[in-house]
């Protein structure tokens, strides 16, 4: 079985600030993916980030990026110049190569202030 | 865009009821899911289904059952409500490639006394 660990329920950064959302997982699989999901207050959860375990370039969007450790199994995830929307609850996920479903985190909750 | 919808947004039910939510996503995916959220547990998959009339057992299925008869849509059926049942559900769908993300609805805030 696949397990996912959130270490930190809750954090808090100031506007612009850097913030690095930290994650561990436990598996036996070899190739698998990793995500970090955002749900806003009341809104729809959104992808924010996918890794692909067999690529050891760490993924990046925008503001986001990973630091991606697979002999560790960590997956951290860092916001950069952090802005009063990314307030949220964050998921890391994984899903194994064969499979279909995520295996979530319990999340951390953001909040940006000015 | 991907849209995924839900039924209701809240819902109040009472104990020993039948509950329907109701998912419907319009891009063809052949992946759907529900999955449940409670504070402090994260998400925790209850079933999914990997095309019309298939399911399979998530990690919480006990209490609930599922439906899928088009490929539009997938329901979610508890067959007799209990107050350990009241959480937010989360429908989702994704397409039947390995990893492809999935793309979630607005949940379902049930409560049920």
């Amino acid at each position: 079985a696949q397990t996912v660990t959130q270490s930190q329920p809750e954090m808090s950064v100031q506007e612009a600030e850097t913030v690095t959302l930290s994650c561990t997982y436990d598996t036996s699989e070899n190739n698998y993916y990793l995500f970090w999901y955002k749900q806003p207050p009341s809104r729809q959860m959104i992808l924010v980030i996918r890794q692909e375990a067999y690529k050891q370039q760490n993924a990046t969007e925008n503001r986001f990026s990973v630091n991606f450790q697979k002999a560790a199994k960590s997956f951290s995830l860092k916001i950069s110049d952090s802005q009063l929307g990314d307030t949220a609850m964050y998921f890391c996920a994984f899903m194994i190569l064969s499979g279909y479903a995520l295996n979530f985190g319990k999340g951390t909750s953001l909040l940006v202030t000015p | 865009d991907v849209k995924v919808t839900q039924s209701s947004r809240y819902l109040v039910k009472r104990t020993g009821e039948k509950v329907f939510l109701e998912c419907v996503q319009d891009m063809d995916h052949e992946n759907m899911f529900w999955y449940r959220q409670d504070p402090g547990l994260g998400l925790r998959l209850i079933y999914f289904s990997y095309d019309v009339k298939m399911k399979e057992k998530g990690d919480i299925p006990e209490g609930y059952s599922v439906s899928r008869e088009k490929k539009e849509r997938f329901s979610l059926i508890l067959e007799s409500a209990s107050t350990n049942q009241t959480s937010m559900y989360l429908c989702a769908s994704s397409r039947g490639d390995r990893g492809y993300e999935q793309y979630f609805g607005p949940g379902t805030r049930l409560t049920v006394t």
